[in-house]
C-alpha cells in the first residue's frame, strides 16, 4: 500500500460544480506535489509546495486551486473545469526539494472525469 | 532544455526472458537519476535511484546502469514475470531545481 493517500479515487463531475482532492501523507515529508497525467503520457508537474509554501506554480489556470493546510496535507480545489481536465491527478511528496536524493512517493491517484 | 527522452516506446516480449530499456537525457547540471514503474491506473513506485557517481544499482531482478558521460541509462528487469507489465518512467533531477523530469515511459507488456 501506497504512504500516501489521495481521495476519491474517483470523480465524476460537471463543468459547474466545485468539488476538491485530497491528499495526506505521515512521512514527515516537506514537499508535496499535485501532478497531472493523461492516457499513455508521464506525469505533468502542476503545483509544487515546499515547507506549506507554494514552491511553483506551473501556469495552471485559476480553476484549479491548490491548498496546504498542514504539512501532511494537501488539496486540490476544483471550479468550472473544462471535459480535456479529465485525467489522473497524482499528489507525490519528498522529503526535500531541489532535485535532493529522495525519492518522489506518489499516491494511486484520483481519476476525474469532466462531463 | 532539460529532456529525458527513452525507448523503446512500447515492448512485447514472453514470460522468463529478459529485456533492457533505454533512457537518455540532456539535464543540467545532473542531480540524480530514477526509475519508476506505474501499474495501470496506479501512482509511480520508485525501482532504483542513482547519483553521478554510481553506474550500477540492483533492486531484485531490476538492475539500473548509469554512464554520466554519455548521459545514458538503462533499465535490465531479469526473468521477466507477468507482474512486470507496466509502464517505466525514468525521471532525471537537476541540481538546484525543484523539478523532476520525466521521461515518456516504456511500456512493457510480457506475456505467458
Amino acid at each position: 500500500d501506497t504512504e500516501v493517500t489521495q481521495t476519491p479515487k474517483h470523480l465524476v463531475m460537471g463543468m459547474t460544480n466545485k468539488k476538491s482532492l485530497k491528499c495526506e501523507q505521515h512521512m514527515g515529508h516537506r514537499a508535496m506535489y499535485w501532478y497531472k497525467q493523461k492516457a499513455k503520457k508521464p506525469p505533468e508537474l502542476m503545483f509544487v509546495y515546499s515547507y506549506e509554501k507554494l514552491s511553483i506554480n506551473e501556469s495552471v489556470p485559476s480553476r484549479f486551486s491548490p491548498e496546504c493546510p498542514n504539512s501532511s496535507l494537501l488539496n486540490l480545489h476544483l471550479h468550472a473545469l473544462q471535459p480535456e481536465d479529465s485525467a489522473l491527478y497524482l499528489c507525490a511528496s519528498s522529503q526535500g526539494v531541489r532535485g535532493a536524493n529522495s525519492p518522489l512517493h506518489f499516491g494511486n491517484g484520483t481519476r476525474l472525469t469532466v462531463t | 532544455k532539460n529532456q529525458v527522452e527513452q525507448s523503446p516506446q512500447s515492448l512485447i516480449i514472453l514470460e522468463g526472458k529478459n529485456c533492457t530499456l533505454q533512457c537518455n537525457y540532456t539535464v543540467s547540471p545532473f542531480s540524480n537519476l530514477r526509475w519508476y514503474k506505474q501499474d495501470t491506473g496506479r501512482g509511480p513506485v520508485s525501482l532504483t535511484i542513482m547519483t553521478f557517481s554510481e553506474n550500477t544499482k540492483s533492486n531484485g531482478r531490476y538492475t539500473a546502469t548509469l554512464d554520466a558521460d554519455t548521459k545514458q541509462s538503462s533499465l535490465h528487469i531479469t526473468a521477466s514475470q507477468l507482474s512486470d507489465s507496466a509502464s517505466y518512467i525514468c525521471v532525471v533531477s537537476a541540481t538546484g531545481t525543484y523539478k523532476y523530469i520525466f521521461g515518456t515511459g516504456t511500456r512493457l507488456k510480457v506475456l505467458a
